[in-house]
């Protein structure tokens, strides 16, 4: 179903800091997922994605988890900087091409 | 990459006037484009999603005679608020599913 949230959780780390940021998904048949930044007044940019058959998948300094037991992701960003900051959504996909549903979303700030 | 144009980025109407939003997919075919809306703080949520050249499907509690969706080709969506009211400004955000799901830059709607 649709995730709605009166606000965002937020997350406050320093530059050079390791970020976690989790999602807990609510569809057990999901099979895909993908993570996604969002600036301010933007679209939602792509950053990294795992199909259900993996646990782990690594970018450029981004690894995301995914744990089907409990219906849980998420998204470790290494060395986090000030260009970091935005809010971060995890997505879930059932079928190819269907629908995405997104996540409540999380506010990380990187302070200098 | 797959880009996808969005426009306008911001517009202003009166209440009770129409606004078009267009989406294109600028160099692959959209097989599906997806339109979502999101509040201050809070996640995309799915209006609706349409295929080229048949009626859109809304999700649920979404006035359909409202928010008019059009796909006329696999590389052009819109989306008509209609008599727009105050209580419809938002950030409305496509989506075009054809290599992945690439999204717009967002369309932020006042109602004045």
């Amino acid at each position: 179903g649709e995730s709605v949230g009166l606000h965002l959780p937020t997350l406050s780390v320093q530059e050079g800091d390791n970020s976690i940021i989790n999602c807990a998904y609510s569809n057990s048949a999901s099979d895909y997922f993908i993570w996604y930044k969002q600036e301010s007044g933007k679209g939602p940019q792509f950053i990294i994605d795992i199909r259900s058959n993996m646990d782990k998948r690594q970018g450029q300094r981004v690894t995301v988890l995914l744990n089907k037991t409990v219906k849980h992701l998420s998204l470790q960003i290494a060395a986090t900087q000030p260009g970091d900051s935005a809010v971060y959504f995890c997505a879930e996909e059932e079928t190819s091409g269907s629908r995405l549903t997104f996540g409540e979303g999380t506010q990380l700030t990187v302070n200098p | 990459g797959a880009v996808v144009s969005q426009h306008p980025s911001r517009v202003i109407c009166k209440s009770g006037t129409s606004v078009k939003i267009e989406c294109r997919s600028l160099d692959f075919q959209a097989t599906t484009m997806f339109w979502y809306r999101q509040f201050p703080k809070q996640s995309l949520m799915l209006m609706a999603t349409s295929n080229e050249g048949s009626k859109a499907t809304y999700e649920q509690g979404v006035e359909k005679d409202k928010f008019l969706i059009n796909h006329a080709s696999l590389t052009l969506s819109t989306l008509t608020v209609t008599s727009a009211h105050p209580e419809d400004s938002s950030f409305y955000i496509c989506s075009a599913y054809g290599y992945g799901y690439t999204f717009g830059s967002g369309t932020r709607l006042t109602v004045v």
